[in-house]
């Protein structure tokens, strides 16, 4: 994936787990803004985050993101056992072959 | 209440030809971008286009130009992903999501609950 996200992370419940997302200067580095999506098992990805810091309206401020030159984070604080789930970070990417909307391999968070 | 539900799952031999849809509902369709996204299992999300109902402007992943066609019936508020002629690496899970944008700080906000393609011959 151009942006690489870590395999998995876990936390016991209550705990804080942060989640990296890491680009280059045609992504991340360029300024676009980065994104988050939670994945259940078995569902359709949920929209988590936006403009790399902004929750859209239900989502918990248990969540919350960063951005810093060419890496983005999402910390979960006080996790909880429905935050067990794949987080997919995404940005826009400008190189010689095309723009792209590009997204991270995932990381799976375990709960404790 | 915005809502994408999208067609069910389908079975098909190699080489043949297949159309999914994705019908919107609860906001005005030509306005908002229509993406699609691939999902292998126990893969992650791959973005493989979008188009923007107004006008079909539509823009392709360099990964899957050629191999895929996205387009959109207004009059019934649905978009489509269509392949000419399938092959055994198309079996995936296929999601319609809607975006603002089309490009740059775009992102999805409502997706589709996904179409699962299965070739094999």
């Amino acid at each position: 994936s151009v942006l690489t996200q870590p395999p998995s992370v876990s936390g016991a419940p209550g705990q804080s787990v942060t989640i990296s997302c890491t680009g280059s200067s045609s992504n991340i580095g360029a300024g676009h803004d980065v994104h988050w999506y939670q994945q259940r098992p078995g569902a359709a990805p949920k929209f988590l985050m936006y403009g790399n810091h902004n929750r859209p309206s239900g989502v918990p401020d248990r969540f919350s993101g960063s951005k810093s030159g060419t890496s983005a984070s999402l910390v979960i604080s006080g996790l909880q056992t429905e935050d067990e789930a794949d987080y997919y970070c995404q940005s826009y990417d400008n190189s010689l072959s095309g723009s792209d909307w590009v997204f991270g391999g995932g990381t799976k968070v375990t709960v404790l | 209440e915005v809502q994408l539900v999208q067609s069910g799952a389908e079975v098909k031999k190699p080489g043949e030809s297949l159309k999914i849809s994705c019908k919107a509902s609860g906001y005005t369709f030509p306005n908002y971008w229509i993406g699609w996204v691939r999902q292998m299992t126990g893969e992650g999300l791959e973005w493989m286009g979008i188009i923007y109902p107004d006008d079909s402007d539509t823009t392709y992943s360099p990964s899957f130009q050629g191999q895929i066609t996205i387009s959109v019936d207004r009059s019934i508020n649905t978009a489509y992903l269509q392949w000419a002629s399938l092959r055994a690496s198309d079996s995936a899970k296929y999601y319609c999501a809607r975006s603002e944008a089309g490009k740059g700080t775009a992102f999805f906000d409502y997706w589709g609950q996904g179409t699962q393609v299965n070739v094999s011959s």
